[in-house]
């Protein structure tokens, strides 16, 4: 039973590009949330998406964008990126009628310099 | 805003000792509480959980306690090993494990041989 995945492991760009997080949910999962982690802190959660559509969101500007496909699986889309936005971003999965806890990806280590 | 606190940043045991880890948390609505244990590059590993309605949830080595009245939150665990140095999160939630967690700074567990 695959847990979590994310792709990529790293990623390094330069301000002002654009990125593209994946996330495969856990094997039984449909709901997928996203977070993000700046080094010593807490993660911050970014949006959750469910049948395919954002159905709550954090503090974070409409930079951040995502989408969820049929199979459950789902991107995150940064653009315009600060140096601010360095940090691990983390992707978590549940079932939405099972009401049980979410269960986290490795993470994608963006550094933008 | 409400959010999720820990009373010490670090913590450094000797092994086969048992350790206590804090946990503050200000949202009275908040009725689901979970750590997680997060080592260097990873992401944060569900370890256990307690809803509202309980006041002790034993799992293997670990045990959570829910204090409602002062609103505070700890995770045992006994005779620590190696193994267990690690961040660990508190998080809470209301309702649902899909609704967004709120996570602490985190608590960093050295265990020392």
């Amino acid at each position: 039973d695959a847990g979590v995945t994310q792709s990529p492991t790293h990623l390094i760009k330069t301000r002002g590009q654009q990125v593209t997080l994946r996330c495969s949910p856990k094997s039984g999962h449909d709901t997928v949330s996203w977070y993000q982690q700046a080094l010593g802190q807490g993660p911050q959660f970014i949006f959750q998406y469910y049948e395919e559509e954002e159905r709550q969101r954090g503090n974070f500007p409409d930079r951040f964008s995502g989408h969820q496909f049929p199979n459950y699986s789902s991107e995150l889309n940064v653009n315009a990126l600060l140096l601010g936005d360095s940090a691990l971003y983390l992707c978590a999965s549940s079932r939405e009628l099972k009401q049980e806890t979410q269960y986290f990806g490795p993470g994608t280590r963006l550094l933008v310099l | 805003g409400e959010s999720v606190g820990l009373h010490l940043p670090t913590l450094s045991v000797q092994e086969g000792d048992n350790s206590i880890i804090n946990c503050a948390y200000s949202n009275s609505a908040s009725d689901y509480f979970i750590w997680y244990k997060q080592e260097s590059g990873k992401g944060p590993q569900f370890i256990i959980d307690i809803r509202s309605n309980m006041d002790k949830r034993q799992g293997q080595r670990v045990t959570v306690l829910l204090n409602k009245t002062v609103k505070h939150l700890s995770l045992q665990i006994a005779a620590t090993q190696p193994g267990d140095s690690a961040v660990y999160f508190c998080a809470e939630n209301m309702g649902s494990g899909n609704t967004p967690l709120v996570f602490g700074k985190g608590t960093r567990l050295s265990v020392i041989a």
